[in-house]
């Protein structure tokens, strides 16, 4: 079965400081892997989208960027973080290929900026 | 520019009773319509979800309706309990396609 992990679970940073998230998939080969940020009550917005290594579809202008070093590995990444830069952000992957319908989601990493 | 629409922003339902969220879609071009159910720090986990070729799709206490003709959705949570207090995100998307757009949820709130 597949598993998507992500790390780490919670972190505080300070304004100005670099970023760097990761998500991995387990259990599957040449997913599409994507990036969301959840804001407190919000709904969820894409950042980042990939369907293969070194492909990245960025969706909002942003200080954040996105990379695929490996199959099963997305990373999320900022060289310095904004004060609203905080939030939830989930990873989720789906079969690629047009193969699956179902998205699913990663546990989610809590980034406070202060 | 919102592909999905949905509403309410929030619900307060008693226990027993049927709790009921609405989405609405513009692209006829989309063929996978998915609900999600969110816990307060948890991911977002995949509820139930169906293609426009039905009507209607039941899964336990959880029945989507769909009207294609009128580009819309609907969740039913009969029976709603204090455990389906959550965060439900519609969505929709289209094969062969990558990205899914998101409804920006319902915060629920079932009362014992």
């Amino acid at each position: 079965s597949q598993t998507i992990h992500q790390w780490p679970a919670t972190l505080v940073q300070p304004v100005g400081s670099p970023l760097s998230l990761e998500c991995t998939v387990e259990g599957t080969s040449n997913p599409n892997l994507y990036w969301y940020r959840q804001a407190a009550g919000r709904g969820l917005q894409l950042l980042f989208y990939s369907v293969g290594i070194g492909q990245i579809s960025s969706e909002v202008p942003q200080n954040l960027s996105a990379s695929r070093p490996q199959d099963r590995q997305f990373i999320l990444s900022s060289k310095k973080l904004l004060l609203s830069d905080s939030g939830f952000y989930l990873c989720a992957w789906r079969l690629g290929g047009g193969r699956e319908e179902t998205q699913y989601f990663g546990p989610g990493t809590r980034l406070l900026v202060l | 520019q919102q592909q999905v629409k949905q509403s309410p922003q929030s619900l307060i339902v008693q226990k027993g009773g049927i709790s009921i969220i609405n989405c609405a879609y513009e692209n006829t071009a989309f063929d996978y319509f998915p609900w999600y159910q969110q816990f307060p720090g948890k991911g977002p986990a995949l509820l139930i979800a169906i293609r426009p070729d039905v009507s209607e799709k039941k899964e336990g206490r959880f029945t989507i309706s769909f009207n294609k003709s009128a580009k819309q959705f609907s969740l039913h949570i009969m029976d709603s309990q204090p455990g389906d207090s959550a965060t439900y995100f519609c969505a929709a998307s289209m094969l062969p396609g990558n990205q899914f757009y998101f409804g920006t949820g319902t915060s629920l709130t079932v009362i014992p």
